[in-house]
């Protein structure tokens, strides 16, 4: 298993900009995650999915939308990007009633 | 979820044993305590968790105070791997995945 993977590792954008920030994970996991880092501080959670066809908010969700049409892929999009939005994401999954969540290598994006 | 506190820093030396606290006061009573590390620019990496009892996986021991209100992770014989930033969280078991909340942790380094 290839676990949780995401692409790309580094992105740098101009404020406006959209792109999108890829995760998938081949462990047949039901919940998948989003979160964000600052520096020095701890992860926030943007956006959460407990299965295909259903997503939900986290604590930070202004700006980024999510979609889940298949088990393995949660993407995250940036329509508009700003430079607030400067940070390392991280994607995570898990199996369902599993104590235990599963960590992606990190996509570091840079808004200017 | 219950609030933790944790130290912001420790030193350790290498080969010696690591006792990094966390205090959850306001645990009740079906809340887990789950401990994370995140070694540096790398994503959250799962270490070991507990609701009552003492536990020991191949890479910690946790040891949960009798009145639950705070637990200390034990690395028996640290290394310089390591060194990270360690994260003590009180969850819920939800049967739909695990929303952690991160906070700043505690960042441990081992020294030679």
């Amino acid at each position: 298993n290839a676990g949780v993977t995401q692409t790309p590792k580094f992105q740098v954008l101009k404020t406006g900009q959209s792109m999108t920030l890829q995760c998938a994970q081949d462990m047949n996991h039901e919940y998948m995650s989003w979160y964000r880092q600052d520096p020095g501080m701890g992860l926030r959670l943007i956006h959460y999915s407990v299965g295909a066809g259903i997503t939900d908010q986290g604590e930070v969700p202004n700006g980024y939308n999510v979609s889940r049409s298949t088990t393995e892929d949660f993407p995250l999009r940036l329509l508009s990007a700003a430079p607030s939005q400067t940070s390392v994401y991280f994607c995570a999954s898990s199996k369902q009633g599993s104590e235990t969540q599963y960590f992606g290598p990190g996509t570091r994006l840079l808004v200017l | 979820d219950a609030k933790t506190t944790q130290p912001t820093s420790m030193d350790c030396a290498e080969g010696r044993a690591a006792n990094l606290p966390c205090n959850h006061s306001t645990i009740s009573g079906n809340e887990y305590v789950y401990w994370y590390r995140q070694i540096h620019s790398q994503g959250p990496q799962y270490i070991i968790h507990g609701l009552k009892n003492n536990e020991t996986n191949e890479m910690a021991s946790l040891i949960i105070t009798e009145d639950r209100k705070s637990s200390t992770l034990i690395l028996p014989h640290a290394t310089l791997r390591d060194t990270a930033v360690y994260y003590c969280i009180v969850r819920v078991l939800h049967n739909y995945g695990q929303n952690f909340v991160f906070g700043p942790g505690t960042r441990l380094s081992v020294l030679p």
